[in-house]
């Protein structure tokens, strides 16, 4: 069964570094998403994509954060400058239609900013 | 916005025993409610999801209904076994003018299934 995949499984990063998760949807689906999850917290939604542009973002997602889908088969996440609280698991999900479909989560990277 | 709230967060029963979560949500808007699980390490599942213009769905040993009036929906696990213990989580997807696709999650619940 196709499956989201991402990369790495675990980041570990100094604050006020740049990261980028990445993220290789379901070859097929066209609507794509970032949430993040921090220690034993609910899972949070932080921006959805589609037709290369962002459709909505959260207010977590502030100018700190930028996504791109820079080919046919990849999907990024960036945070230019890091913050403590930007610790947590970061998922990508994606569907084949974005309005109500059942949307297909990867494993996450698990980020840690020291 | 779409708030979605979820009971209880722990809940330990025995081995062959039904399991019952409960979410309730805000927005009368919302029109998908999907159940994820969770398994240690690993991204969140689609395990079953119901839509606003169905009351009750049922997959195996697993159901959900919705009771849109009361604006909560039920997650019904029975014959309980070891491999259903995780945290499972609710969702709901918030219609009208927001309608992206986002899922906006409960609080997760933490299932212990003893045998």
């Amino acid at each position: 069964e196709p499956e989201v995949t991402q990369t790495p499984s675990h980041q570990v990063t100094q604050m006020g570094q740049e990261v980028i998760l990445r993220c290789v949807p379901i070859s097929n689906h066209l609507y794509f998403y970032w949430y993040r999850q921090i220690l034993g917290q609910k899972v949070e939604f932080l921006v959805s994509f589609y037709n290369n542009e962002i459709s909505e973002k959260s207010e977590i997602f502030d100018d700190q954060f930028s996504v791109e889908r820079p080919d046919g088969s990849n999907f990024t996440l960036k945070i230019r400058s890091t913050k403590l609280e930007d610790s947590a698991m970061y998922f990508c999900a994606s569907t084949k239609d974005g309005l109500g479909q059942p949307q297909h989560f990867g494993d996450g990277t698990r980020l840690s900013i020291l | 916005g779409e708030n979605v709230e979820q009971h209880p967060s722990t809940l330990s029963v025995q081995e062959g025993d039904s399991a019952v979560i409960k979410c309730t949500y805000s927005d009368s808007a919302s029109n998908y409610f999907p159940w994820y699980k969770q398994e240690l390490g690993k991204g969140p599942q689609l395990i079953i999801d119901i839509r606003s213009n169905v009351g009750e769905k049922k997959d195996q040993r697993i159901a959900v209904t919705l009771n849109k009036t009361a604006k909560h929906f039920s997650l019904h696990i029975t014959e309980t076994q070891p491999e259903d213990s995780a945290v499972y989580f609710c969702a709901a997807h918030p219609g009208g003018s927001s309608n992206t696709g986002k899922l906006i999650f409960g609080q997760g619940t933490t299932l212990q299934v003893k045998p």
